[in-house]
C-alpha cells in the first residue's frame, strides 16, 4: 500500500542554519504531496504542496520539489528561525482515490536554538 | 472565520468507559475527516464524511469506534468501550473542495485521549 517515510528526529539546529527534512514515498502513479506543520499547542497547518511531478511548492521560505525519479519530496529552508520550531509532517493523497484521505509520515520534530 | 474546533481538548478515562469526541468543521465545508496519532507515530486516517454520508471508513480500527455527522454539520466520534491502545491524539479536519487529491485540509488542534 501507499506509504510515506520521513527522517527521524528530533532535529536540532542553530538559528540561521540550513534545514533539510527528508521525505520519500511509495505510491501507485503520481499522488499529490504535502508538508504540514504543527506548532506547539496548535493543529496541523498546510505548509506547502505539489500536485504533479517536478512541481515546487514554497511558503514562508520553505521549499520542496516533487521528484518522481527518486520518489521524494524533501523539505528545505535556507535559514531557520526559532519560530520554525515545530513538528513537520510529510503526506500524500493517493491519485484516483475515492477519498481525500492523507497518508502521513511519522513526523519530524525540529528545534531551533538561538 | 472560525477554524476547525474540537472538544474536549483532553480526556482521561479508565479502560472500559465510553468517550465521545466532537468536531466542528469550518462552516460550509462538506468534507470532514478524522485522523489519529498514537504514541508519536504517524497520523493515521480513520474516516471521511461528505456532508452526512460516510465516503470512506476504511481506517476505523474496529467496531468499538462509531462516527456520526448528523445534518452534515458537526461530527462525533464515540469510543465504547475504550481500551488502552486507543490512547492518542485524535484530529479532525475539514475541506470544501471536491478535487480531493489536491485539496487543502484544515485541521483542528486535536483531542488528547488517555485511557488508563
Amino acid at each position: 500500500g501507499d506509504s510515506v517515510t520521513q527522517m527521524e528526529g528530533p532535529v536540532t539546529l542553530s538559528e540561521e542554519a540550513f534545514l533539510t527534512i527528508n521525505c520519500t514515498y511509495t505510491a501507485t502513479g503520481y499522488p499529490s504531496l504535502f508538508w504540514y506543520v504543527q506548532y506547539p499547542g496548535e493543529g496541523l497547518q498546510l505548509l506547502l504542496k505539489a500536485t504533479k511531478a517536478d512541481d515546487k511548492g514554497s511558503n514562508k521560505g520553505f521549499e520542496a520539489t516533487y521528484r518522481k525519479e527518486t520518489t521524494s519530496f524533501h523539505l528545505e529552508k535556507g535559514s531557520v528561525q526559532v519560530s520554525d520550531s515545530a513538528v513537520y509532517f510529510c503526506a500524500l493523497s493517493p491519485l484516483g482515490s475515492n477519498t481525500g484521505k492523507l497518508i502521513f509520515g511519522q513526523g519530524t520534530t525540529l528545534q531551533v536554538k538561538p | 472565520e472560525a477554524g476547525v474546533t474540537q472538544f474536549p481538548s483532553h480526556s482521561v478515562i479508565e479502560k472500559g468507559q465510553t468517550v465521545t469526541l466532537r468536531c466542528d468543521p469550518i462552516s460550509g465545508h462538506d468534507n470532514l475527516y478524522w485522523y489519529r496519532r498514537v504514541m508519536g507515530k504517524e497520523i493515521k486516517f480513520l474516516l471521511h464524511f461528505v456532508k452526512e454520508s460516510k465516503q470512506d471508513e476504511s481506517g476505523m480500527p474496529n467496531n468499538r469506534f462509531l462516527a456520526e455527522r448528523t445534518g452534515g454539520t458537526y461530527s462525533t466520534l464515540k469510543v465504547q468501550p475504550a481500551e488502552l491502545e486507543d490512547s492518542g491524539v485524535y484530529f479532525c479536519a475539514s475541506s470544501q473542495e471536491t478535487a480531493w487529491a489536491q485539496e487543502t485540509q484544515y485541521f483542528g488542534p486535536g483531542t488528547r485521549l488517555l485511557v488508563l
